[in-house]
């Protein structure tokens, strides 16, 4: 049973390029969530996604940052007209449905995003 | 609201001593609670988790939690430190029935020959 993934593993990216970042689940789990790191922080909870509908945005910054998870495919993480703050790593988790779930997440690898 | 705090942001054991990593939380309903390793450039894996069962909590790799509701905390422990332990670990709640993780800062955990 495949884990979650994540790609690209490694981005580079100009100042003002857009950055696209895509996770696809664990099978049979249909919550995404997607979290950012920061050197010498935790994990910030950015945006919590089911298939076609976003739950939770409140940790998305307001301008620049868009999710989406479409019926077919994986969520993709999109970032408009990076700036180097953006610099960080991004990661996705994926749980089933709630009512057999207690929080738990599974992480992916990881996607670790640099703005030159 | 919830939040994570860990005491420490470095921990420095020898290898074979007793491992404590501190974990405080805070929250207005009855937390899950959950530890996760990481390992220098990888994902989170799940060490173990507290969901309101035994409040003694046994995970991987030797590790174990005790939920303290007195105390709002939830420590993580392992009796003898292994080369292999070293990493980041991070202590996570979330609420019951909503599954966004607030994570704690982190605490790195150094192992010494």
């Amino acid at each position: 049973n495949a884990g979650v993934m994540q790609n690209p593993r490694h981005l580079v990216r100009r100042r003002g390029q857009e950055a696209r970042l895509r996770c696809s689940p664990m099978k049979g789990h249909s919550h995404v969530y997607w979290y950012r790191q920061l050197p010498e922080e935790g994990l910030k909870f950015m945006v919590y996604l089911q298939k076609e509908n976003i739950i939770d945005e409140s940790g998305m910054p307001k301008e620049r940052f868009s999710a989406e998870f479409p019926k077919e495919g994986p969520s993709i993480l999109r970032i408009q007209q990076v700036v180097r703050g953006d610099s960080a790593a991004y990661f996705c988790a994926s749980s089933p449905e709630l009512a057999g779930n207690q929080g738990e997440q599974y992480f992916g690898p990881g996607t670790r995003l640099t703005v030159t | 609201a919830q939040s994570v705090t860990q005491l420490g942001s470095h921990v420095s054991v020898s290898e074979g001593a007793l491992v404590l990593l501190r974990c405080n939380y805070s929250s207005s309903v009855p937390p899950y609670l959950f530890w996760y390793v990481q390992y220098p450039n990888q994902g989170l894996q799940l060490l173990l988790k507290y969901t309101s069962a035994a409040t003694l909590v046994k995970g991987i790799n030797g590790f174990e939690a005790e939920f303290k509701k007195s105390e709002t905390s939830f420590h993580l422990t392992k009796p003898s430190a292994h080369m292999s332990d070293a990493a980041e670990y991070f202590c996570a709640v979330s609420s019951s029935g909503y599954s966004t993780l607030t994570f704690g800062k982190g605490t790195m955990l150094l192992v010494s020959p």
